[in-house]
């Protein structure tokens, strides 16, 4: 079946770091690929997504590229800052539209100013 | 428009009780999703419900249960709750438009405690 796997945290960084959380997938066929991000007691955001291979989501300075070669689709920021404080989560869909997400187990993000 | 609504935000209850949690979706939107948020399992997909039909389901047992009513809202059900079944309950809504990928918009979450 398909499945997530990203990097286990947590992420400690001093504000203005990069940041790179690394996401790799199993999955048949061609999915969806997403970030989404949940900030303490909310739900999930949208963070970006790209639905095909070479695509680049990209949004509030986060950006990934869907990478079929290597199945992957790592986030990163050049730039992190405080409100980037969250939990992370890489997450698929089977191509179609309407078919279940399959997450990663999260990875936590903590900058520090 | 107003986001993603579920009731209650947080419930407390004992094992061996059942538990009903509800949602409201995005104005317009037909499609409501649930997963289960634990710590140990991550982010798991219950099932999907669709013009009161469920459309997906995920590997859970019997116990949990959902429903969809002919305005979009859905109700999941929880019968002979375990101490496993602790959890962040998260509601999806989208479109369910004829593109490639529908959004998902999520809920706050319904956090359960068993007790």
């Amino acid at each position: 079946g398909n499945s997530v796997t990203q990097m286990e945290g947590p992420v400690t960084l001093s504000e203005e770091a990069f940041l790179t959380i690394n996401c790799t997938y199993t999955a048949t066929g061609y999915p969806s690929l997403f970030w989404y991000v949940q900030y303490p007691g909310e739900g999930l955001q949208l963070l970006l997504k790209a639905t095909k291979a070479d695509d680049k989501g990209s949004n509030k300075g986060f950006e990934a590229t869907y990478r079929k070669e290597t199945t992957s689709f790592h986030l990163e920021k050049g730039s992190v800052q405080v409100s980037d404080s969250a939990v992370y989560f890489c997450a698929l869909s089977d191509q179609g539209g309407n078919t279940p997400l399959v997450f990663g187990k999260g990875t936590r993000l903590s900058v520090i100013a | 428009k107003a986001g993603v609504t579920q009731t209650p935000r947080y419930l407390i209850k004992t094992r061996g009780q059942q538990v009903t949690l509800s949602c409201s979706p995005i104005s317009g939107h037909r499609s409501v999703s649930w997963y289960q948020q634990t710590p140990g399992q991550g982010l798991q997909f219950l099932f999907e419900y669709f013009s009161e039909t469920q459309r997906n389901k995920g590997n859970f047992p019997g116990r949990f249960s959902g429903r969809q009513f002919s305005n979009s809202r859905s109700e999941m059900n929880v019968s002979t709750l375990e101490l496993g079944d602790s959890a962040l309950y998260l509601c999806a809504s989208s479109q369910d438009s004829n593109s490639l990928y529908n959004e998902q918009f999520f809920g706050p979450g319904t956090r359960l405690t068993v007790l």
